[in-house]
């Protein structure tokens, strides 16, 4: 049974950066079985993905483009975590933060692998970081 | 960006009634649409991923149609665990997510 346990402060101060992982258990970060994502929530901008990490024969980042500028995703292998940095944060950063597995299948089109992606179905538990002085 | 609109925003049914909760999408997602229940305090739970498929150890009562841009969530026999909050997200590009609907009792 693969479990998401995500840790982090609660609080942190406009300007600084927020800073959150998510341990895996049940699952390996760097299988070519699956993407590993962030995700917040807030009222007044819903449910919006950060970005992901993945491992295919080496390691990959998408960010979105709203915190581009800002974000890192980093594999923790030796730990079997990832994490989340968000730099320079705003109180518009407040929110609850999720990290999620979404599985991966693979299709052999000639000698190319293609990946397809599904829903995200293993969520942490959900970290609300507040962003205040 | 892929935006997702769901609607309505509030749906009011009785148990043991139908519901039926929409979602669109600005451009083709082809069948790359998921589904999940979100109740206060927890994370969201996939109900359905690939349009139609359920996820594991979901019920029957839950059933997915559509691709391209239009998509239906269905919900057959209201039971008093199905009033939550349900979301659309696409992946067929960056991951997007619909604003919600929010399933209440009548």
């Amino acid at each position: 049974q693969v479990q998401l346990q995500q840790s982090g402060p609660g609080l942190v101060k406009p300007s600084q950066t927020l800073s959150l992982t998510c341990a895996v258990s049940g699952d390996s970060v760097s299988g070519n079985s699956a993407t590993w994502n962030w995700i917040r929530q807030s009222p007044s901008r819903g449910l919006e993905w950060l970005g992901r990490t993945y491992y295919r024969s080496k390691w990959y980042n998408d960010y979105a483009l709203s915190v581009q500028s800002r974000i890192t995703i980093n594999p923790d292998t030796s730990k079997n975590q990832f994490s989340l940095q968000l730099n320079s944060v705003t109180p518009e950063d407040t929110a609850v933060y999720y990290c999620a597995r979404v599985p991966t299948g693979t299709t052999r089109e000639g000698l190319r692998l293609v990946y397809h992606y599904s829903g995200m179905d293993v969520w942490g538990q959900g970290t609300t970081v507040t962003v205040s002085s | 960006e892929i935006v997702m609109t769901q609607s309505p925003a509030t749906l009011s049914v009785s148990p043991g009634e139908r519901a039926t909760l929409s979602c669109r999408a600005s451009q083709s997602v082809s069948s790359n649409l998921a589904w999940y229940q979100q109740k206060p305090g927890q994370a969201p739970r996939l109900l359905i991923y690939g349009a139609s498929t359920r996820a594991a150890g979901i019920p029957a009562r839950f059933s997915g149609s559509g691709s391209g841009t239009e998509f239906t969530l269905t919900i057959s026999s209201l039971q008093s665990e199905d009033f939550a909050v349900y979301y659309c997200q696409q992946y067929n590009n960056w991951p997007s997510f619909g604003q919600g609907t929010k399933l209440e009792i009548k």
